[in-house]
Order: C-alpha cells, then structure tokens, then sequence
C-alpha cells in the first residue's frame, strides 16, 4: 500500500517568515495530494489539494507543488502570522479512493 | 447543519470492556471513515464505508468492527479493549470532491 513520509516533523519560524513542509510517496499511481491543519485539541480541516494534473497550485498565501517524477509534494506558506501555528498533515490517494493515507504531521510554531 | 457529530467526546474503559462510538454525518455524503490518531503517526485509516451497505478493512483494523448502520451513521466497535487502543478517533465523511470532513473526536483511555 502507500506510504507517505513527511519532514520535518517540526518547524519554528519568525512571524512573517516563510514554512515550508515535505511529503514523499511511494505508490506512483496516486494521484491526489491534500493538506490538513489540524490547531490544538480541534478536528483536522483541509486547507489546500492537489491533483497530479498540476504541478502548482496556490490560495492566498498557501501554495503546494508537485513533483511526480520524484513522487514527493511540498507545502509552503508565506508571511506567516502566529495564527497558522498548528498541525499540518500531508496525505496521498487515488483520487475518489477511500484508503488515504496521511503523512505523521508537522507541528509548525510561528513566534511573534 | 451540525456536519460530522461523534459521541462520546470521552471514554474510559478497563481492558476487555467493549464500546460503540458513534458518528453521524448530515451532508448527505456517502463515504465515511474512521481513524485512529497517536502521536507522532498521524491518521491511519482503520475503516471506511465507500456507501451505504458496504465497509472495507483500512491500515489498522484488528481489534475493531463497524456498522454502516444507514447513509447517516457509520458505528465503530471495539469488542476488548486493549491499552494499544488508547488513541484519539475521528470520524470522517466525503463528498466527491474527496476533500474528507471531520468529527470532533473522541478521546478513549483503556486501563
């Protein structure tokens, strides 16, 4: 089955700076990329996806990339505010497969 | 529009107890989920229900069962509960854009 590995497994950066969190996969027919935050005690909630018809795909100050031919995808946020410190969980599928596998997370601090 | 509801949000049980958690969902999707979620292992899929009458087997499923009960609800069961269980379990459900919505959770402890 896949697998997904995810690095670093934390971060912390300066208010305003930019984050940046990658994912490796194994099973080269995935084809569905997501990313979930999940902040302190609360339910995991999507915050961007990405199709392997893509490479880039960007909302705001979010963005993800995609590489297929090395199958690994990356996060990165910009101007980072105290707000998007949480944790972020990457996750690869067949798209319209129900067996999605996550990555472990990435706790992400940002200090004021 | 309440979305994904999970009950109990606490549980202590003492090993070889057996429990139902339950999860209810009012988007009218037709895939749902369950997962376990430690420290440091992220969310692993123990099963999942792609519609109404069918359930397939996850990453994790020893040790558990679920019941596709109607669209709406989709029941997880530990028969004995073990300390490895102790974990925090979420419930999800699906629409086709894939993008899985999530319960609140429910936090079991087996001593």
């Amino acid at each position: 089955g896949e697998n997904v590995e995810q690095h670093p497994s934390t971060l912390s950066v300066q208010e305003g700076d930019s984050a940046v969190i990658k994912c490796t996969y194994s099973d080269s027919a995935s084809n569905y990329f997501p990313w979930y935050k999940q902040e302190l005690g609360k339910r995991p909630q999507l915050i961007i996806d990405i199709r392997s018809n893509v490479g880039e795909k960007k909302d705001q100050r979010i963005a993800v990339t995609l590489n297929k031919t090395a199958k690994h995808f990356s996060l990165h946020i910009t101007e980072t505010q105290p707000e998007d410190s949480a944790v972020y969980f990457c996750a690869a599928s067949l798209y319209n497969n129900n067996d999605m596998r996550f990555g472990a997370g990435t706790r992400l601090t940002v200090k004021p | 529009n309440a979305g994904v509801t999970q009950t109990p949000k606490f549980q202590v049980l003492k090993t070889g107890q057996s429990m139902t958690l339950q999860c209810a969902q009012d988007m009218n999707h037709n895939s749902m989920y369950w997962y376990r979620q430690d420290p440091g292992m992220g969310l692993r899929l123990i099963y999942y229900s792609a519609s109404e009458g069918t359930t397939d087997k996850g990453e994790v499923p020893n040790g558990y069962n679920v019941s596709r009960l109607n669209k709406r609800e989709f029941s997880l069961r530990l028969e004995s509960a073990a300390p490895s269980q102790t974990s925090v379990y979420f419930c999800a459900s699906t629409r086709v854009r894939n993008e899985q919505f999530f319960g609140p959770g429910t936090r079991l402890t087996v001593l």
